[in-house]
C-alpha cells in the first residue's frame, strides 16, 4: 500500500515555542492530506484539509492562525503548531488518500507534549 | 445525530469468541465506506474496504445495508492480537472522511 512518512514521531517542548510537523507521501503524489488530532481514548478528529497549492480548509473551531498548514508540493505537508500551551498536548496524524482517491493511509503520528 | 456512530466498547471476549461491530452513518449520499484498526498511540490502519456485496478476507467479513445506512464487522475465531480499536469510516459526497468514535476490543485468554 501507500506509505506517508511523518516527522517528528514525539516532541517535548516548553510552552510558547512553535513546533512543526512534517507529513510525506513517498510513493504517490497527495494532492490532498489531511491533519487530525486525537486526545488519549478519544476519536480521530479532523483538524483541516490541506490542498497542494492553496489555501487549507479548517474544521470548525480550529484556530488557522494557530495551526498553520502549508502544502507547498504534491508529497509534502506540514503543520505548525505556533506558540504551543499545554492544552495542544495530543497525538497529531495526518493522512493521504490514494491514488484512487479513496482510501486512506496514515502516517505514524505525532505525540506532542508541551510543558 | 453524529455523522459516523458505532457500538460503544469495549468488548471483552475469549480468545476463539466471534465478534460483532456496528456502525451507522447518516449521510446517504456516502459513498465508499472502510474499517480500520487502530492500536493504541498508533495510527490507524486500513483493514477492509466495505462493499455492497459483502466481502470477506480470512477471519474478518464486512457487510454494508445502503438501505438502513448500516456497515458491520464480523471477526470471527477472535486471537488476542485482534485486541485494539476499530474504527468505522465513511467517506461523503466529496470523499472527506468521516471517522467513527472507535469500538475498542479486548481478547482474553
Amino acid at each position: 500500500g501507500a506509505v506517508v512518512s511523518q516527522h517528528p514521531s514525539w516532541v517535548i517542548c516548553k510552552s510558547g515555542t512553535s513546533v512543526k510537523i512534517e507529513c510525506r507521501s513517498l510513493d504517490f503524489q497527495a494532492t490532498t492530506m489531511f491533519w487530525y488530532r486525537q486526545f488519549p481514548k478519544q476519536s480521530l478528529m479532523l483538524m483541516a484539509t490541506s490542498n497542494e497549492g492553496s489555501k487549507a480548509t479548517y474544521e470548525q473551531g480550529v484556530e488557522k492562525d494557530k495551526f498553520l498548514i502549508n502544502h507547498a508540493s504534491l508529497t509534502l505537508s506540514t503543520l505548525t503548531v505556533t506558540s504551543a500551551h499545554p492544552e495542544d498536548s495530543s497525538f497529531y496524524i495526518c493522512s493521504a488518500r490514494d491514488g484512487t482517491g479513496e482510501k486512506l493511509f496514515f502516517g505514524s503520528g505525532t505525540q506532542l507534549s508541551v510543558l | 445525530r453524529k455523522e459516523v456512530e458505532q457500538d460503544p466498547g469495549p468488548f471483552n471476549v475469549p480468545e476463539g469468541a466471534t465478534v460483532a461491530f456496528n456502525c451507522t452513518y447518516s449521510n446517504s449520499a456516502s459513498q465508499s465506506f472502510f474499517w480500520y484498526r487502530q492500536d493504541c498511540r498508533k495510527e490507524p490502519k486500513l483493514l477492509m474496504s466495505v462493499y455492497s456485496s459483502g466481502n470477506e478476507d480470512g477471519r474478518f467479513t464486512a457487510q454494508l445495508n445502503r438501505a438502513s445506512q448500516y456497515i458491520s464487522l464480523l471477526i470471527r475465531d477472535s486471537k488476542l492480537s485482534d485486541s485494539a480499536t476499530y474504527l468505522c469510516v465513511v467517506n461523503g459526497g466529496s470523499y472527506i472522511p468521516t471517522f467513527g468514535r472507535g469500538t475498542s476490543l479486548i481478547v482474553h485468554p
